[in-house]
């Protein structure tokens, strides 16, 4: 079974600066996918980033970005110019990539969460 | 484009009641999932289905059940509550294609007493 840990329980960043909240798995897969997804106080799960396993290139989206490191099986997310929206509990998660009907594959592991605070 | 819907928002249910939880997608998704997240935990699924008719159990189904007639709604029933079950439920849904992008509801904040 597979594994999510995220090891900071909160972290607070001043607004404008840059954050990096941490998280790792542990897996016996080769192919999957990551996640990171961003629950504000209205509690709406929202998808932040995603990333495959195969690619090495870290995946980016705007003032988000990873940094995947799969021999370390390191998932870790870096928010540039924090803003005060970014203010919620930010989730890591694990999905095996699996071929054919399998339905194992489609089983999303979530971590704890790591509570983000942006101060003014 | 309503994506995905949860029907309550929030309900209270006394010791060995039971409900049902409502979603629905209009995105046409084959896969639908039932999480729930209890306080200052992350999500675990209850219940999943791969579509109309197809239905499996996901780390934590007991006391649960769920029924998935059509495309569009993956309904999620709780029989003889517990206050065990006290818990914000989410519902989600994805496409059959490489994204894997699962996109959840609004949740729903249920009270067991």
């Amino acid at each position: 079974a597979q594994t999510v840990t995220q090891s900071q329980p909160e972290m607070s960043v001043q607004e404008a600066e840059t954050v990096t909240l941490s998280c790792t798995y542990d897996t016996s897969e080769n192919n999957y996918y990551l996640f990171w997804y961003k629950q504000p106080p209205s509690r709406q799960m929202i998808l932040v980033i995603r990333q495959e396993a195969y690619k090495q290139q870290n995946a980016t989206e705007n003032r988000f970005s990873v940094n995947f490191q799969k021999a370390a099986k390191s998932f870790s997310l870096k928010i540039s110019d924090s803003q005060l929206g970014d203010t919620a509990m930010y989730f890591c998660a694990f999905m095996k990539h699996v071929v054919g009907n399998n339905n194992a594959g489609n089983m999303l592991t979530f971590g704890g969460g790591t509570r983000l605070m942006v101060k003014p | 484009n309503a994506g995905v819907t949860q029907t309550p928002k929030f309900r209270i249910l006394k010791i060995g009641q039971s409900m049902t939880l409502q979603c629905t997608q209009d995105m046409n998704h084959n896969y639908m999932y039932w999480y729930r997240q209890d306080p200052g935990m992350g999500l675990k699924l209850i219940y999943y289905s791969v579509g109309a008719g197809i239905t499996d159990k996901g780390e934590v189904p007991n006391g649960y059940n769920v029924s998935r007639s059509t495309t569009e709604d993956f309904p999620l029933r709780l029989e003889l509550a517990a206050p065990s079950q006290t818990s914000v439920y989410f519902c989600a849904s994805r496409d059959s294609d490489r994204a894997k992008t699962q996109y959840f509801g609004p949740g729903t904040r249920l009270l067991v007493l």
